[in-house]
Order: structure tokens, then sequence, then C-alpha cells
């Protein structure tokens, strides 16, 4: 079952920072917030990870609320081949990737 | 590393044939999951392995799906009778857990279309 709200489309300028937003306001202590898109006919592909301090990596960035209520997931130069599906995950850290509800996530149309 | 590998990419069957899905993880990677992606339901766990062995099929949707995985680099999800509605992309992924950090690998996926 879902514990993330996503808008279900987004557009962005290409070379513009696309803002993809997270809300998961039942997350607990323990779990983590993860990100992963799939872009058309494509398997879903890792993005970044964190619990409570903001991180970055050469992808995108993830700013998590003090509350830890919602997130967003930045990427700070769009370009075309970011046209995705992203997903936002909150789930605990275990084995592997069985615990991923990957949900409906939101549609990236990066745009020229 | 070529990543995770699956195979067919494409599979066009008539319904009651068997159906076999294969995956080949990526080296070092003690676990596999097969995921399957419709636009009804989106991506769901079918099943997953750790050190080749089943751990959780709950995701199974029934007894004509099964899924083996003879040693760590090589897995096959059989569908014995297909039906139309098992029509889907289906996803095998690997990951490695030394620790907290979750993050999987998925193959291509294998487009199957039973008429």
């Amino acid at each position: 079952d879902a514990k993330t709200t996503q808008p279900p489309s987004m557009d962005c300028a290409e070379g513009r920072a696309a803002n993809l937003p997270c809300n998961h306001s039942t997350i607990s202590g323990n779990e983590y917030v993860y990100w992963y898109r799939q872009i058309h006919s494509q398997g879903p592909q890792y993005i970044i990870h964190g619990l409570k301090n903001n991180e970055t990596n050469e992808m995108a960035s993830l700013i998590i609320t003090e509350d830890r209520k919602s997130s967003t997931l930045i990427l700070p130069h769009a370009t075309l081949r970011d046209t995705a599906v992203y997903y936002c995950i909150v789930t605990r850290p275990q084995t592997g990737a069985n615990n991923l509800f990957f949900g409906t996530g939101t549609r990236l149309t990066v745009i020229p | 590393d070529a990543g995770v590998i699956q195979s067919p990419r494409h599979e066009v069957t008539e319904m009651g044939q068997e159906v076999t899905l294969r995956c080949k993880p990526i080296s070092g990677h003690d676990y596999l999951f097969w995921y399957r992606q419709t636009m009804m339901r989106g991506l769901e766990l079918l099943i997953y392995f750790n050190n080749n062995v089943p751990i959780d099929d709950s995701g199974m949707p029934e007894d004509r799906f099964s899924a083996k995985m003879p040693n760590a680099s090589f897995s096959t999800l059989k569908i014995q009778p297909s039906e139309p509605r098992d029509s889907a992309v289906y996803f095998c992924a690997s990951s490695f857990q030394p620790g907290v950090y979750t993050e999987a690998f998925f193959g291509q996926g294998t487009r199957l279309t039973v008429v």
C-alpha cells in the first residue's frame, strides 16, 4: 500500500531545475526515502536515497523537510533524457529491493 | 559488468503454452527479484531469492507461475499454462546487501504478450 503521494505529472523546460515533490506524512523513524526513475521501455533506475539529511550525488539532490513528512527531488539542469516516471518510495532498508513499493509516480516531461 | 541481463526481450505466445523467462543477475549480487509491470497494477514484486533460495513468493499470482534459481548466475520465471491476462513486462533485478543500503539494479525487461 502506498505510503507516498506524488503529483501524476509535471513539465520542466530543458536546462532548468526540475523539482519533484513527494509527501510521506506517515513515515516512521527508521524509514528512508528512496527515489527511482523509469525511462520509457527500460527497467527502473536508482537515483538517490536519504534518511533525514539532505543528500546530493551526480544525478540529483534530495531535500527532506525537518519533520521528514515530505521531500523534494531536484534535477539541477534537466535534459530531454530525464523524461521519465519518477518514483518516491518510503521503506526500511532491509533486504535488497523486496520492500520497494513503486506506486504510480510522477511522469516528468522535459520540454525543449 | 553488463548489468542484469534478461531474455528474451520480447515474447509472443498463444494461450495455454508454456513460457520461460530468463535472468542473469550482476555477478556478486546475492539477491534476485522478479517484478511484473502492467498499466493497471504498476510494478509488483512477484518473488525474491537470497543466495539462490526463494525467500518470499507471496506476490506470485497463482500456481501457474513458478520461479527457480539453480545457481548464483541464473534464474527462470515460468508460466504454465499462459493466459492473456499474463501479458505484461517482467523485470528481473538484483542487489547486494552489505548493510543498510538498498539499491536494486533492474534488467531491461521481457515484454510478454499472450494471445
